[in-house]
């Protein structure tokens, strides 16, 4: 079975400082790993995605996130907060490989930016 | 545009009651699946539909139910079985062969 684990259930950074958000994965299989973005009672937006070609993936909005086989990670991360990003992100990781088209949630972390 | 239309944004419902929430897509994909989101519990998968006429159900799939009559629709039905309905509902749509999804706005679910 394929897991996904977000360690950090709430970010709070300024604004114009750096973003991180953490997120490990665990897969039987060559994992796609994404990125969706969710503000307060909307529906989910992809940021990013991985799916085996470059490890250093480039999403939307200035978040970036690399793909470490060695570390099961994807974090990920901005150089520089805006106040907008205030959100809540997911990591996903794919079940196709499991012969389940279905992905799987971490469980979210909420990110707040103070100005 | 072509996206997903979830209906009703909110929807109220007492103790006993069945509700059918819609969802319909003008994208032409073939996917389609319900999750539910509780708070600090991510997203959890109710069911999907790979087909017309065919689903499967998700982790989470006792005291719900699904039809796929129309490849641009899949109601799902929040029935009496359900033993804690109140929730956040997303519908979600993929191309095959994608693992891309795309989301609906929501529609939350309140039993009084």
């Amino acid at each position: 079975a394929q897991s996904v684990t977000q360690l950090d259930s709430h970010v709070s950074v300024s604004e114009g400082t750096p973003v991180l958000l953490r997120c490990n994965y665990s897969s039987s299989y060559s994992p796609s790993l994404f990125w969706y973005v969710q503000h307060p009672n909307k529906g989910l937006q992809l940021l990013l995605k991985y799916t085996s070609a470059a490890t250093l993936v480039k999403g939307i909005n200035g978040f970036e996130a690399e793909f470490k086989k060695s570390e099961t990670s994807f974090h990920l991360t901005k150089p520089s907060a805006h106040m907008s990003d205030a959100a809540e992100y997911f990591c996903v990781v794919s079940d196709h490989g499991a012969g389940r088209r279905a992905l799987t949630f971490g469980s979210g972390t909420r990110l707040q930016v103070q100005p | 545009d072509g996206g997903i239309t979830q209906s009703p944004k909110y929807l109220f419902r007492k103790e006993g009651q069945n509700v059918t929430l819609s969802c319909e897509q003008n994208l032409n994909h073939d996917a389609m699946y319900w999750y539910r989101q509780d708070p600090g519990q991510g997203l959890r998968l109710i069911y999907y539909s790979q087909i017309v006429n065919d689903f499967q159900k998700g982790d989470i799939a006792e005291g719900y139910s699904v039809s796929r009559e129309k490849k641009e629709s899949f109601p799902l039905t929040v029935t009496s079985a359900q033993k804690n309905p109140t929730a956040f509902y997303l519908c979600a749509s993929g191309g095959t062969g994608a693992n891309v999804l795309t989301f609906g706005a929501g529609s939350r679910l309140t039993v009084l």
